[in-house]
């Protein structure tokens, strides 16, 4: 029944590996995203995904590359990680963009930490 | 540049009313979001406005003035519960969310 689900909770690597963060809704959304909360509590956006389209890419590293198999899913790969990767990821989805109340709903978070 | 200002922390003591504020300067306005956050938890939505004005909502209620940037979330008769971060995110002209770094709220017995 969960809404919004992203695998794993909890992610402690070391640095220069390579990671995947899962992420799917069942609400029937059009548009997902990736968020990252670091320590200062910041949320800041990544990337998100409409209809399988990228249309927001912030100025992350290409380190980061999200896959959308489709509008269900969308995952977040990591590589080459870094100490400064270590974050709270949050995975999200609202029902269209363009849309002044476009509420999000957010996954339970992925806390990542590269050592 | 976009900035959204709200402060870093309060407290206020269980059965009061406690006012967060926001305050806003961003490139046009479609809106203003109030999300609760709980300590290792999901950010979860609490209102919504667009129009000046007061929106009520059970214990919680939100307010804007456009003309001012400047938000307030209204929480009455609080509960240890509503020890929680509260964040205000305004979506600018592209609908893309600014987000504010979070007010936490400490309820104190």
């Amino acid at each position: 029944d969960t809404a919004v689900s992203q695998t794993p909770k909890y992610l402690v690597t070391q640095m220069g590996n390579d990671k995947s963060i899962k992420c799917e809704q069942n609400l029937g959304h059009d548009t997902m995203y990736w968020y990252k909360q670091d320590s200062k509590k910041f949320l800041k956006i990544m990337f998100s995904y409409n209809n399988k389209e990228l249309i927001i890419n912030e100025t992350v590293p290409n380190r980061f590359s999200p896959k959308s198999p489709d509008k269900a899913h969308l995952n977040l790969h990591i590589n080459s990680l870094e100490l400064g990767d270590s974050a709270v990821y949050f995975c999200a989805s609202s029902q269209a963009l363009g849309s002044g109340a476009n509420v999000l709903t957010f996954g339970a978070g992925s806390r990542l930490t590269v050592l | 540049g976009q900035n959204i200002d709200q402060p870093t922390e309060m407290t206020a003591t269980e059965g009061a009313i406690v006012q967060i504020n926001c305050t806003y300067q961003t490139s046009g306005f479609n809106g203003l979001f109030w999300y609760q956050q709980h300590a290792g938890e999901a950010p979860t939505f609490l209102s919504y406005n667009v129009l000046d004005g007061l929106e009520e909502k059970g214990r919680f209620s939100s307010f804007l003035s456009r003309s001012k940037g400047y938000s307030y979330l209204l929480l009455k008769e609080l509960q240890m519960k509503d020890s929680a971060s509260y964040l205000c995110a305004v979506m600018d002209s592209n609908y893309q969310l600014i987000w504010g770094a979070g007010t936490k709220l400490i309820i104190k017995p």
